[in-house]
């Protein structure tokens, strides 16, 4: 079984800049993640997204970032503009229906100069 | 509000044992979950506890008492590659789903 895909690995881009990373879960997971990990701290929830609906996105800056899912599917994030605080690593997590374990993609690396 | 607390780095030796604690507060608790990170990759799953007791799974083993807010992951016959963190995730039952709570994580170092 594949397991999530995300891309690209690391980006580099200086403040101001936009940026979109790009997920594409497990085949038949329904919910699907996207966490911030800060280095030296643990994950963040950003947005949790039920098939192409959100459920949660409480703890995401819609000033600047957004998020999508067509189709029930992949999700891309997109920071616009981008800070010097959004360095971190960007986790893409989807989940089955019949189990409560989420399961990780290798994340994206981004650092903001 | 919700808190999780673990120890932020701890040692051990290869072969030895080694318990790592986590101490947590939320309102609507609904599990605690233990995941292995080693450095520059994703966190991966190791163990998942509901009710109060001990889950064994190979080396690992996850303890929950839900009435102290308390769980532990033990590690047995330590092993290199162990050298990871370890987060502790709660879930949270919270306006009608389950969202994770994730610790800072405990970062293990085993040497030989």
């Amino acid at each position: 079984e594949a397991g999530v895909a995300q891309s690209p690995r690391y980006k580099i881009i200086e403040k101001r800049q936009s940026v979109a990373f790009w997920c594409n879960p497990i085949s038949g997971h329904a919910t699907l993640y996207w966490y911030q990990q800060i280095l030296g701290q643990g994950p963040k929830l950003l947005i949790q997204f039920q098939n192409n609906g959100v459920v949660d996105d409480s703890q995401l800056p819609k000033d600047r970032f957004s998020a999508e899912r067509l189709k029930g599917v992949d999700s891309t994030l997109k920071i616009q503009p981008a800070k010097l605080e959004d360095s971190a690593v960007y986790l893409c997590a989807s989940e089955p229906e019949t189990t409560d374990t989420q399961y990780f993609g290798p994340g994206t690396r981004l650092t903001v100069l | 509000g919700q808190n999780i607390d673990q120890p932020t780095e701890m040692t051990a030796t290869e072969g030895a044992i080694v318990q790592i604690n986590c101490t947590y507060q939320t309102s609507g608790f609904n599990g605690l979950f233990w995941y292995q990170q080693h450095a520059g990759e994703a966190p991966t799953f190791l163990s998942y506890n509901v009710l109060d007791g001990l889950e064994e799974k190979g080396r690992f083993s996850s303890f929950l008492s839900r009435s102290k807010g308390y769980s532990y992951l033990l590690l047995k016959e330590l092993q290199m590659k162990d050298s990871a963190s370890y987060l502790c995730a709660v879930r949270d039952y919270d306006r009608g789903y389950n969202k994770l709570i994730f610790g800072a994580g405990t970062r293990l170092a085993v040497h030989p």
